[in-house]
């Protein structure tokens, strides 16, 4: 089992370019997740996904948009990057939305220039 | 206030000592609580779930007090290999679904 991988591992962006984060999971999970990581904060939730073809907003989506076509995947994309979205993005997914623990991928370094 | 707060640390502490982290909620009506380890640069993972009668394993104690709204992380017996940041972590199914993470909290073991 891969468990939770993340595509691409870095990328370095211009302001106002777009691009997609792509997230796989082989644990057959309903729930999948798109968190960012900055220096001193925690981990905040982006968006969230319950199961195939249904999305929710997290704490902070604005500036990103996803989609769950297959089971498997969760795509987060960045349609006109900004500097402010230069940060950390981890992809996750559990068994249960709140009782069980999220596996997370290895993360993707987005840089903003 | 902070929905979720962690000891600010660094934590420095010789092997072999035993240190503990606290972590605060502010929603008295949060469901489940989860502590997370995250190595320098990787992905975080679970260390221990915490259950309101507590959870032990092996080294690591986890404690929930609902009534103070806090939960915490005892490491006994420090090792080199526990050098980490520790995470805590509070879901909400209150209105909607809500997972908040603390920003964590350094800790350094040294020989």
């Amino acid at each position: 089992n891969a468990g939770v991988t993340q595509t691409p591992k870095f990328r370095v962006l211009k302001t106002g370019q777009s691009m997609t984060l792509l997230c796989a999971q082989d644990m057959n999970h309903e729930y999948m997740y798109w968190y960012r990581q900055d220096p001193g904060m925690g981990l905040r939730l982006i968006h969230y996904s319950v199961g195939e073809g249904t999305t929710a907003k997290g704490e902070v989506p604005d500036g990103y948009n996803v989609s769950r076509l297959k089971k498997q995947n969760f795509l987060l994309g960045l349609e006109s990057a900004a500097p402010s979205q230069t940060s950390v993005y981890f992809c996750a997914s559990s068994y249960s939305l709140a009782l069980y623990e999220q596996y997370f991928g290895p993360g993707t370094r987005l840089t903003v220039t | 206030r902070k929905e979720v707060e962690q000891d600010p640390g660094p934590f420095n502490v010789p092997e072999g000592a035993t240190v503990a982290f606290n972590c605060t909620y502010s929603n008295s009506a949060s469901q489940s609580f989860f502590w997370y380890r995250q190595d320098c640069r990787k992905e975080p993972k679970l260390l221990m779930s915490v259950y309101s009668s507590g959870n032990e394993d092996g080294r690591f104690t986890a404690q929930l007090n609902r009534a103070s709204q806090y939960i915490s992380l005892l490491i006994r017996d420090s090792k080199l290999s526990d050098s980490a940041t520790y995470l805590c972590v509070v879901n909400e199914r209150t209105g909607g679904f809500k997972t908040i993470f603390g920003a964590g909290t350094r800790l350094f073991v040294k020989a």
